[in-house]
């Protein structure tokens, strides 16, 4: 079951104290995403690669920033921690395919504390 | 861009009752519907998709039916027990937007004994 791997599981940092995410897939898939989850809410993209691609949303502030050192990991940063970014941060793959892309595989996602 | 729109956000349903979640979206370019299901604390899980060329697709106790020309999508689970209490969600996406799912807000389901 260990296709989209995620470390931590739960992070604590101080506000304005930079913390990294990490997420590792063993899919091999080309594309990832990071999502943002707060309590009875939807999941909502923050960005996505495209193999080396980095594609922001419009609305993820700049707080937020992504590393893709290769095919296997993607990391979240998130510089400077606020009170309000604290939620669960979801990483999905999914691979590109000819016909279209194959169906978005989530990991367990990280759940950030800010105090 | 596309916007989904999820009924009902709450759903209470007795022990094999059926329980069906409605969802309708935007952009006729759309052509991927997913549906996920979310324990507490836990990730989110497809369960079923379908995808625009099908109008229903079944798995064992749960069904999606799909409506392109109305634009809307209905999750059906028969027999429901326990265990299919979560929050569900619907998405939706196009071929052309990087597998980007937009997601409906979810439907809190409790099945009660």
């Amino acid at each position: 079951d260990a296709m989209v791997i995620q470390n931590p599981r739960y992070q604590v940092t101080q506000f304005g104290k930079p913390v990294t995410l990490s997420c590792s897939q063993t899919l091999n898939h080309n594309v990832m995403y990071w999502y943002q989850q707060k309590s009875s809410q939807a999941p909502k993209l923050l960005f996505h690669y495209y193999d080396k691609d980095f594609n922001n949303e419009a609305d993820t502030p700049d707080n937020f920033q992504s590393r893709r050192p290769n095919t296997s990991f993607c990391f979240l940063d998130i510089r400077s921690p606020g009170l309000g970014d604290a939620a669960m941060y979801l990483c999905a793959t999914t691979r590109e395919l000819a016909g279209g892309r194959e169906t978005q595989y989530f990991g367990p996602g990280t759940r950030l504390l800010v105090l | 861009g596309e916007n989904v729109e999820q009924h009902p956000s709450t759903l209470s349903v007795q022990e094999g009752d059926s329980a069906v979640i409605k969802c309708t979206y935007s952009d006729s370019a759309s052509n991927y519907f997913p549906w996920y299901k979310q324990e507490l604390g836990k990730r989110p899980q497809l369960i079923i998709d379908i995808r625009s060329n099908v109008g229903e697709k079944k798995d064992q106790r749960i069904a999606v039916t799909l409506n392109k020309t109305a634009k809307h999508f209905s999750l059906h689970i028969t027999e429901t027990q326990p265990e299919d209490s979560a929050v569900y969600f619907c998405a939706a996406s196009t071929s052309e937007s990087w597998g980007k799912l937009q997601f409906g807000a979810g439907t809190q389901v409790v099945v009660t004994p």
